[in-house]
Formats: C-alpha cells, sequence, structure tokens
C-alpha cells in the first residue's frame, strides 16, 4: 500500500499558483519525498524530490513540514498543459527505483 | 534525452494467446521496471530487473513472465492472456545511484478479448 495520502482531485485556475497536499506521517528517516506527475496517456515523469529541506527545480517547488509528515507540491504558475495526475511517493534513499505509486491527485487547470 | 520506448501502444489480443511487450531504453540504465495501471488502483508493480539476466517480482507478478538478455532491453511476457489483464502496461528505467528519477516509456494500452 502507498505510504501517502492524497486529495482525489483539486482545480486550479490557469496562471495561478497550484498547491498539492501530501500526507506521509509515517515516513521513515532514510525516505525521500518524490513527486512525479502523469499527463493523460504518457507514462509518469518525474518532477523533484526531497529528504528535509524544501527544493526547487524549473517545474515546481517542494515544501516539507519540519516534522516530514506532509509535504506540498508548488507549480508556481499553472498553465492547461499541467492538467494531470500529481503522484507523491515516499521511498528510501537507494531503494533502486520501485517506488510505490498510490492513486494521486487530479489536477484540472482552467482557463 | 533519455528515451524508453515500447513496442506498441495499442495491442488488441484474444484470451489464450502468448503476448510480448517489448519495451527499449537507450541510456545504458541498468533497472528497468514493468508496471501494470488500472483505473482508481494506480501503478502496480509486475517485474522488475536490476542487471541482464536477473528479475524480481514485484507486487503482481502472477500470469507474467520477463526477460532480460540485454541490457537495454526487458520484454514482459502473458504466457496466456486473459481479459482481467486487459489494461495500461507501463515500462521504466533508472540508473542506479540515482533512485529517485525513473524514466517512463509512453505506454501500452492493451485490450484481451
Amino acid at each position: 500500500d502507498a505510504k501517502t495520502t492524497q486529495p482525489p482531485s483539486m482545480d486550479c485556475a490557469e496562471g495561478r499558483a497550484a498547491n498539492l497536499p501530501c500526507n506521509h506521517s509515517t515516513i521513515s528517516g532514510n525516505e525521500y519525498v518524490y513527486w512525479y506527475r502523469q499527463i493523460h496517456s504518457q507514462g509518469p515523469q518525474y518532477i523533484i524530490h526531497g529528504l528535509k529541506n524544501n527544493e526547487t527545480n524549473e517545474m515546481a517547488s517542494l515544501i516539507i513540514t519540519e516534522d516530514r509528515k506532509s509535504s506540498t507540491l508548488i507549480l508556481p504558475h499553472a498553465t492547461l498543459r499541467d492538467t494531470a495526475v500529481y503522484y507523491c511517493i515516499v521511498s528510501p534513499e537507494g531503494s533502486q527505483g520501485n517506488l510505490i505509486f498510490g492513486k494521486g491527485t487530479k489536477l484540472s487547470v482552467k482557463p | 534525452d533519455v528515451k524508453v520506448t515500447q513496442s506498441s501502444r495499442y495491442l488488441v489480443k484474444r484470451t489464450g494467446e502468448k503476448v510480448f511487450l517489448e519495451c527499449v531504453q537507450d541510456m545504458d540504465h541498468e533497472n528497468m521496471f514493468w508496471y501494470r495501471q488500472d483505473p482508481g488502483l494506480g501503478l502496480r508493480l509486475i517485474y522488475f530487473s536490476y542487471d541482464v539476466k536477473m528479475k524480481e517480482k514485484g507486487d503482481i507478478p502472477e500470469g507474467y513472465s520477463v526477460s532480460r538478455e540485454k541490457k537495454e532491453r526487458f520484454s514482459l511476457i502473458l504466457e496466456s492472456a486473459s481479459t482481467n489483464q486487459t489494461s495500461m502496461y507501463l515500462c521504466a528505467s533508472i540508473a542506479t545511484g540515482q533512485a529517485y528519477e525513473q524514466y517512463f516509456g509512453p505506454g501500452t494500452r492493451l485490450t484481451v478479448t
């Protein structure tokens, strides 16, 4: 079973920030938080990952709470092309990639 | 760019047929994975491989087998297809030491009638 809880769906207006929450209250000290997304009819795509500190890349920002029991993925200026299912995953470092994908959050960006 | 390609986007097979799904990656990744994706169930891991000729069962290996004769190619085999194997099949690869970034193929939508 996935170790994360995400809302099944969210809406966001185009151009606004999309904030996608994830709860991972049983996360262990050596587990990272990963975010992937899956656009319709495509394979999942890696977005970002982090352990303790907040992270930012060209796609998104990841905010992890101090107790590491939850995190938020932020898409700063959502576009229609960001409409996708977003998966939050926790997995140990060196897990060799066998990530467990849950059901994710369906983000709909509306004009 | 890393490319993971799958042999077919859409496939229709009959019950009882032997089905081969091929996956090829061009980045010399050691690790490769086969998932199936069904509505409401997310992605479920079928098999994975850490090296040539090595394979490990995932969460739902029943009814499937795999083959990894070359590093770049990982095949999923349905020995006798059944209707409950109708699904989207996704292949992924990852380099050892970079466990965070799996690269996925576009998927094969298999329908078994």
